[in-house]
């Protein structure tokens, strides 16, 4: 079956200008995160959705930083502003129902803030 | 105040022979803790998983190892093979929550 996706691939931006970066899910997965990795680090957390609410979005950097999952689905992930410091690979997962179970990753999105 | 850490961000090994990834996490309340490979241009991908109440876990030439009192979890790959090169993430989590805190990784070789 089909795993997460995440488009575009690539985004190359530039500072101050606004990006959405999208996720589609596992078909019937509920949960959905974003991490964010930057050079020579782990994935850290950003945000998680149960459903169409956002459940914990404690990792948010700051308040560039917005996303949404208007029908519990496909989620965008939207940054204004954007700042050199952006610059990192953004990742979205998704589980079954969330809170435990194995969590899928898609590929990522590689920002790029020139 | 890493909460996870990869000690080796690299590791080299043989074919065939065993490869054995560390991560020490400081916070005893994770009780739930992952392996992830992941290769270039590519996501994470899920590769095993033991719970606390565990001290071991096995899947084909991979298996889990969770020393409690350490707060120590290693991976073992056995035999070690070139499509085995990647780089490898433990995360921890506590259950009932859904964050995973991801070590920085550790980049594995497998020599041909």
């Amino acid at each position: 079956g089909a795993g997460v996706s995440q488009t575009p691939s690539n985004k190359v931006t530039e500072k101050g200008k606004y990006v959405e970066l999208r996720c589609d899910p596992i078909s019937g997965h509920t949960a959905l995160y974003w991490y964010r990795q930057s050079l020579g680090q782990g994935p850290e957390f950003l945000i998680y959705f149960q459903g169409t609410g956002a459940a914990d979005d404690s990792g948010l950097p700051n308040d560039r930083f917005f996303a949404v999952r208007p029908e519990g689905s496909v989620s965008t992930l939207k940054i204004q502003r954007t700042e050199r410091g952006d610059s990192a690979v953004y990742l979205c997962a998704s589980s079954l129902i969330g809170g435990g179970e194995t969590q899928y990753f898609g590929p990522g999105t590689r920002l790029l803030v020139l | 105040d890493q909460q996870v850490k990869q000690n080796s961000p690299s590791l080299s090994v043989q074919e065939g022979r065993i490869s054995i990834l560390n991560c020490d996490y400081t916070n005893s309340m994770f009780d739930y803790f992952l392996w992830y490979k992941k290769y270039p241009a590519e996501g994470p991908t899920f590769l095993i998983s033991i719970s606390s109440i565990k001290d071991k876990n096995e899947d084909g030439r991979f298996t889990v190892f969770l020393n409690k009192s350490a707060k120590h979890l290693s991976l073992h790959i056995v035999p070690s093979q070139p499509g085995d090169s990647a780089v490898y993430f433990c995360a921890v989590s506590t259950s009932g929550t859904y964050k995973y805190i991801f070590g920085t990784g550790t980049r594995l070789k497998v020599l041909a």
